[in-house]
C-alpha cells in the first residue's frame, strides 16, 4: 500500500534554530498538508499546498513556518527559529483530490530544547 | 464555530461489546465527517468517513452515523477487539479535506479489555 514517508522520525534541535521536516508523498496524489500534534493533544491543521502554492493555512502557520515543494517528489515544513512550543509531531499528508480522504505519514517528533 | 467536540475522552470496552464515541459540530458548512484511528507513535490512518446526505454508513464492523439536524456523528465499534485500542479522533471539514483543512476533535482514547 502506498505511504508517505517522513523524515526523520526524530528531530532535536536548539531554540532559535532553523529545522527542515521532510516529506514524500504518496506519488500521484495532488494536494499535501502538514499537520501538528502537541504531546497528548489533538492534531491541528497547519497548510494545504495545491499546484504549488498554498492553499490554506491556520492562525498557527505564522511567518516563521514555509513550506515548499522543491523537486516535485518532496514536500518540506521549514520553521526558522524554533521556540519550545514548537515542539510537538509533526505530520505530513496527501491526497489524490479534493474529495478523498488522505493518507498520514508517521510524523516527525520536533523536540525544541 | 470551526470546533468539533469528542466525547468520551477515554473509553474502556469489555472485548465483544460496543464502543460508541460522539462528535459534535457547529460549522453547518462542514460537510466531510471522517474518522480516523491513531496508534502511539503512528499517524492518523483514515477508519472510515461520511457525507451529510446519508444517515449511517457501514464499513465492517465500523458504522457512522449521522444526524444533520442535531450536528452530530457517532462511531460504532461492534464486536470490539483488543486490535482496536487505540485513540479515535473525529473529524469535519468543508470539503472533502482538498484545500480545506480537516478540523479534529481532541479524541478518544478507547481500551478493549480481553
Amino acid at each position: 500500500e502506498p505511504e508517505v514517508t517522513q523524515t526523520p522520525s526524530h528531530q532535536v534541535t536548539q531554540m532559535g534554530q532553523e529545522v527542515i521536516l521532510h516529506c514524500v508523498p504518496i506519488s500521484n496524489h495532488l494536494y499535501f498538508y502538514w499537520y501538528r500534534q502537541i504531546l497528548g493533544q489533538k492534531v491541528e491543521f497547519l497548510v494545504s499546498f495545491y499546484n504549488n502554492e498554498i492553499s490554506e493555512k491556520s492562525e498557527i502557520f505564522d511567518d516563521q513556518f514555509s513550506v515548499e515543494r522543491p523537486d516535485g517528489s518532496n514536500f518540506t515544513l521549514k520553521i526558522r527559529s524554533t521556540k519550545l512550543e514548537d515542539s510537538a509531531m509533526y505530520f505530513c499528508a496527501s491526497s489524490e483530490s479534493a474529495f478523498n480522504g488522505y493518507t498520514f505519514g508517521s510524523g516527525t517528533r520536533l523536540t525544541v530544547v | 464555530q470551526q470546533q468539533v467536540k469528542q466525547s468520551p475522552q477515554s473509553l474502556i470496552v469489555q472485548k465483544g461489546g460496543i464502543s460508541i464515541i460522539n462528535c459534535a459540530y457547529e460549522n453547518t458548512a462542514f460537510d466531510y465527517f471522517p474518522w480516523y484511528q491513531q496508534f502511539p507513535g503512528k499517524g492518523p490512518a483514515l477508519l472510515i468517513a461520511i457525507r451529510p446526505d446519508v444517515s449511517e454508513k457501514k464499513e465492517g464492523r465500523f458504522t457512522i452515523s449521522f444526524n444533520k439536524s442535531a450536528k452530530q456523528f457517532s462511531l460504532h465499534i461492534m464486536d470490539s477487539q483488543p486490535g482496536d485500542s487505540a485513540t479515535y479522533f473525529c473529524a469535519a471539514s468543508k470539503t472533502g479535506g482538498g484545500a480545506d483543512g480537516l478540523t479534529f476533535g481532541k479524541g478518544t482514547h478507547l481500551i478493549i479489555q480481553p
